[in-house]
């Protein structure tokens, strides 16, 4: 089974400053993506960014970029300029489509808080 | 924003009572899942839909039941609610291969359900 840690339950960043935020996982699987959601205090879920195993290069959406090392099995989401909207749960989330099944295993989640 | 409805949205029930919680979508899509959020868990898979009456169980699957008659909706049922099922409930969509963006969940707004 595949396991997702996010190691950190709660972080801070001033505004304006860059933050990283770590997730690791565990799977044998080869073909497999990778996600960040985020749940603001309004409690919705909205995907901030996707990554395909299978690419190299390193997915990035706007001030959100994420460091891929396959190897390591590392997903660290980096999100830049912080504003205060990006005040957050965020969540690290794995999903391998073999089989046809199309779970999806959510890391713990880290509370993000942007200080003005 | 991905049509997704949940109702209700917040409900209070008592112990050993029946409680369902519905899930419905505009999107038509494949799969269907039902999530509950916890404190220092994250979401945590209860039930899954790969199809119209095809559904398997989660990671936390006991004391749970799902029906799926319709693409649209899937049903989840607390046959007898106990206080450890007190959550938030996240339905979640995604389309399979095949389709733009097969692999990502949107998710549903939640529900808050208590149990007394």
């Amino acid at each position: 089974a595949q396991t997702v840690t996010q190691s950190q339950p709660e972080m801070s960043v001033q505004e304006a400053e860059t933050v990283t935020l770590s997730c690791t996982y565990d799977t044998s699987e080869n073909n497999y993506y990778l996600f960040w959601y985020k749940q603001p205090p309004s409690r919705q879920m909205i995907l901030v960014i996707r990554q395909e195993a299978y690419k190299q290069q390193n997915a990035t959406e706007n001030r959100f970029s994420v460091n891929f090392q396959k190897a390591a099995k590392s997903f660290s989401l980096k999100i830049s300029d912080s504003q205060l909207g990006d005040t957050a749960m965020y969540f690290c989330a794995f999903m391998s489509p073999s089989g046809g099944y199309q779970k999806v295993t959510f890391g713990t989640g880290t509370k993000l808080q942007v200080i003005p | 924003d991905a049509g997704i409805t949940q109702s209700p949205r917040h409900k209070v029930t008592e112990t050993g009572t029946p409680v369902t919680l519905r899930c419905h979508q505009t999107e038509n899509h494949r799969y269907m899942y039902w999530y509950r959020q916890d404190p220092g868990h994250g979401l945590r898979l209860i039930h899954y839909s790969y199809g119209v009456k095809d559904t398997d169980k989660g990671e936390v699957s006991d004391g749970y039941s799902v029906s799926r008659s319709k693409t649209e909706d899937f049903l989840l049922t607390l046959e007898s609610a106990t206080s450890s099922q007190t959550s938030v409930y996240f339905c979640a969509i995604s389309s399979g291969a095949g389709f733009q963006n097969p692999y990502e969940q949107y998710f549903g707004p939640g529900t808050r359900l208590t149990v007394t």
